[in-house]
């Protein structure tokens, strides 16, 4: 039991690339999220997702696609990068559907845009 | 939206002291989380307490949500505890959302 795995664990982009931000979890859970955390801000919920097929926006979206076709992976898309995107990436699961129940985190994708 | 604030902001202490970092938050919740975030970056979940008392070893949780705040109590502290501790919520008046965080208290424990 992995737990929730996201992949890479470090990027780099030059502004305007695009790339996609992996998150997988096994534990079939229903509900997924990601959030984004800048020094001295706490972490800030970017897009979440209910159940495959389900997605949704949180506080800070623009500049980020989402999807969930299927239960495990709830990928990340930056579709062109901007320096102010530069931050720690983490993605979260939770067993229940709201995302009330413990919230279980990845251990994080640091992206640099230049 | 809801709004949650953390205190102190920093703490330092000798190892085996005690603590309590307190969470504000301004509207009524359905969901509190407490989680410590580890000098490497990781995320973990201490407890998951809306209303009520917690103990998990030495630490320990209590939420009033009438009264808006909670409380995280670290006792005989270790260097291991060290890290930042962040609260979060969630408002009762959402329907699936995620989870709003304070800024955090940033711990330090020193040998």
């Amino acid at each position: 039991n992995a737990g929730v795995t996201q992949t890479p664990k470090f990027q780099v982009l030059k502004t305007g690339q695009s790339m996609t931000l992996q998150c997988a979890q096994d534990m079939n859970h229903e509900y997924m999220s990601w959030y984004r955390q800048d020094p001295g801000m706490g972490l800030r919920l970017i897009h979440y997702s209910v159940g495959a097929g389900i997605t949704d926006q949180g506080e800070v979206p623009n500049g980020y696609n989402v999807s969930r076709s299927t239960t495990e992976d709830f990928p990340l898309r930056l579709l062109s990068a901007a320096p102010s995107q530069t931050s720690v990436y983490f993605c979260a699961s939770s067993l229940d559907t709201v995302g009330k129940l413990p919230l279980h985190f990845g251990n994080g994708t640091r992206l640099t845009v230049t | 939206g809801i709004q949650v604030e953390q205190s102190p902001p920093d703490l330092i202490l000798q190892e085996g002291a005690n603590s309590t970092l307190r969470c504000n938050f301004s509207d009524s919740v359905n969901n509190l989380q407490w989680f410590h975030q580890n000098p490497w970056g990781q995320l973990i979940n201490l407890f998951y307490i809306p209303s009520g008392t917690k103990q998990n070893g030495r630490l320990s949780a209590t939420t009033v949500a009438t009264e808006r705040y909670s409380l995280l109590y670290i006792s005989s502290s270790q260097t291991t505890d060290s890290g930042v501790y962040f609260c979060a919520v969630t408002n009762s008046g959402g329907g699936a959302d995620g989870l709003t965080f304070g800024k955090g208290t940033h711990l330090i424990i020193q040998p």
